[in-house]
């Protein structure tokens, strides 16, 4: 059974600061997808990467796929409280089914 | 208009009741899916159907009955229901049978319908 292992599991900075998430595995995926869920709500999608060592950028957030297409990280510069939530990344396997890891809750205090 | 739009949000029920869960999605796609979100937060698909058809059946009780009476509509029942039955469970939508490596073709993702099972 393939897993994504997601760290941390909690996260809890003040504004301003930066920070990084991780997404790991032993297995490799055809495609990985970060997605925020916030309470109440189900997941939004944030990024597709797809080819190893390949960087998307989105506003102040930089997702980055591994080389080996095996891990993901999510970098946030200068963290607002609205970026607030349940980050989840989740990976495509052979099958074309969706992996999915446990998220990083992050709490970004004012 | 929310996208995909699933009832009801919360549903507290006891043990051996049967109950419903209805989901409706208005961006006119062919494929729809039911995830169950447990209480460690972790996603797993339970059924997906392509034009009314069933594509994906993971290995769900079959207690879980998904119906789908047209392409915009996938409704799931749920029979004799168990304390572990109890998550939040989304319904969802793609255009296509999701396969990874469009990036066109999203997976939006409903509200959510938090079940507990008392």
């Amino acid at each position: 059974t393939q897993l994504l292992e997601q760290s941390p599991q909690f996260l809890s900075i003040q504004e301003g600061e930066n920070l990084t998430v991780y997404c790991n595995s032993s297995s490799v995926f055809s495609s990985l997808q970060w997605y925020r869920q916030e309470p109440g709500e189900g997941p939004v999608l944030l990024v597709t990467v797809v080819t190893g060592g390949e960087v998307k950028k989105l506003k102040r957030l930089t997702f980055q796929f591994g080389d080996a297409r095996k891990d993901s990280s999510l970098h946030i510069t200068a963290a607002q409280t609205g970026d607030t939530g349940l980050y989840l990344c989740a990976g495509a396997d052979s099958n074309y089914q969706l992996i999915w890891g446990a998220g990083t809750k992050l709490i970004i205090k004012p | 208009d929310t996208a995909v739009s699933q009832t009801p949000k919360y549903l507290v029920t006891q043990m051996g009741n049967d109950k419903s869960i209805k989901c409706e999605q208005n961006l006119g796609h062919d494929t729809m899916y039911w995830y169950k979100q447990d209480s460690k937060k972790f996603l797993k698909i339970m059924f997906s159907y392509n034009n009314k058809e069933l594509i994906i059946n993971e290995t769900v009780p079959n207690r879980f009955s998904p119906k789908s009476p047209d392409k915009a509509h996938l409704n799931l029942h749920i029979n004799s229901l168990e304390l572990g039955d109890s998550a939040v469970y989304f319904c969802a939508s793609s255009q296509e049978v999701w396969t990874g490596i469009e990036s066109g073709n999203t997976i939006y993702f409903g509200e959510g319908s938090w079940l507990t099972v008392v």
